[in-house]
C-alpha cells in the first residue's frame, strides 16, 4: 500500500536492550522525521533527514541513533533503551522543506521499556 | 523561545453542538499555522493550513481563523459528530522551525 508505514506497531523491551523502529514511505519524499509523543509534552522532534545520508538532530536526540541509506527508509535505533524512552513514536515525511509543505505521519509505534 | 499554547486541554460536548478550540503562538518569524486531527491510536492528519495573510479557511465542518496581529488561531467545529472525537493539534511554522502545541482532546458524546 502507498503511504508511510511503521513497524512494529507495538513493542515491549527491557532496559539496556537495543531496539530499532522502522519507517518506510512510498512517496519518495525528501524529508523524513522522527517524533516522540508523551502526555503533557505533545510531539517532540528527535531526528530528521533531508535526504539519503543526510541526518540532523532535533529537540530530543539523546539516546537515539538514525540512519538513512535509502530515500524510502528511516530507521530509529535506541542503542540501550531506558524507561524514560517509553513513548509513542511517530515517523513523518514531507516533500520538501518549503514552509507550506505538509508532513504526513505514520500510524505510530507504541514502545514500552520495562 | 517559540511556543504554542492550546486551550482548553480537554473538552466534552454533545453530538450536534458546536465548539471552538484556541491556539496562541509566539513564533517569530511566523510563516504559517496548521491544524492537525489525531484520532486515538493514529498519526496526526492535516485539517487546514493558514498563512499570515489569511483570516479564515474552511474544510467542511471545520473553520479555522487566524489573527496574525494577536498571534491567535481558532478551530471551530460545526454540528459535531461522534467521529470528531480526537486530539486537535496546532502547529506553528517559523522560518526553519516547527512548534507543536500539546493538543486539545475533544470528546463528542451521544
Amino acid at each position: 500500500d502507498a503511504g508511510i508505514t511503521q513497524s512494529p506497531r507495538y513493542k515491549i523491551t527491557e532496559t539496556g536492550r537495543q531496539v530499532t523502529l522502522m519507517c518506510h514511505q512510498t512517496w519518495s519524499h525528501s524529508y523524513m522525521f522522527w517524533y516522540r509523543q508523551d502526555l503533557g509534552h505533545g510531539l517532540r522532534l528527535i531526528y530528521y533527514s533531508a535526504a539519503a545520508d543526510i541526518t540532523d538532530k532535533g529537540e530530543v536526540p539523546d539516546g537515539y541513533v538514525v540512519s538513512r541509506s535509502k530515500t524510502e527508509n528511516f530507521p530509529l535505533t535506541l542503542e540501550s533503551a531506558t524507561r524514560s524512552q517509553t513513548s509513542v513514536y511517530f515517523c513523518a515525511s514531507s516533500e520538501s522543506r518549503e514552509s507550506y509543505n505538509e508532513q504526513f505521519f505514520g500510524p505510530g509505534t507504541r514502545l514500552t521499556v520495562l | 523561545k517559540n511556543q504554542v499554547e492550546q486551550s482548553p486541554q480537554s473538552l466534552i460536548i454533545l453530538e450536534g453542538k458546536n465548539c471552538t478550540l484556541q491556539c496562541n503562538y509566539t513564533v517569530s518569524p511566523f510563516s504559517n499555522l496548521r491544524w492537525y486531527k489525531q484520532d486515538t491510536g493514529r498519526g496526526p492528519v492535516s485539517l487546514t493550513i493558514m498563512t499570515f495573510s489569511e483570516n479564515t479557511k474552511s474544510n467542511g465542518r471545520y473553520t479555522a481563523t487566524l489573527d496574525a496581529d494577536t498571534k491567535q488561531s481558532s478551530l471551530h467545529i460545526t454540528a459535531s459528530q461522534l467521529s470528531d472525537s480526537a486530539s486537535y493539534i496546532c502547529v506553528a511554522r517559523g522560518y526553519s522551525t516547527l512548534t507543536f502545541g500539546k493538543g486539545t482532546m475533544l470528546l463528542v458524546s451521544p
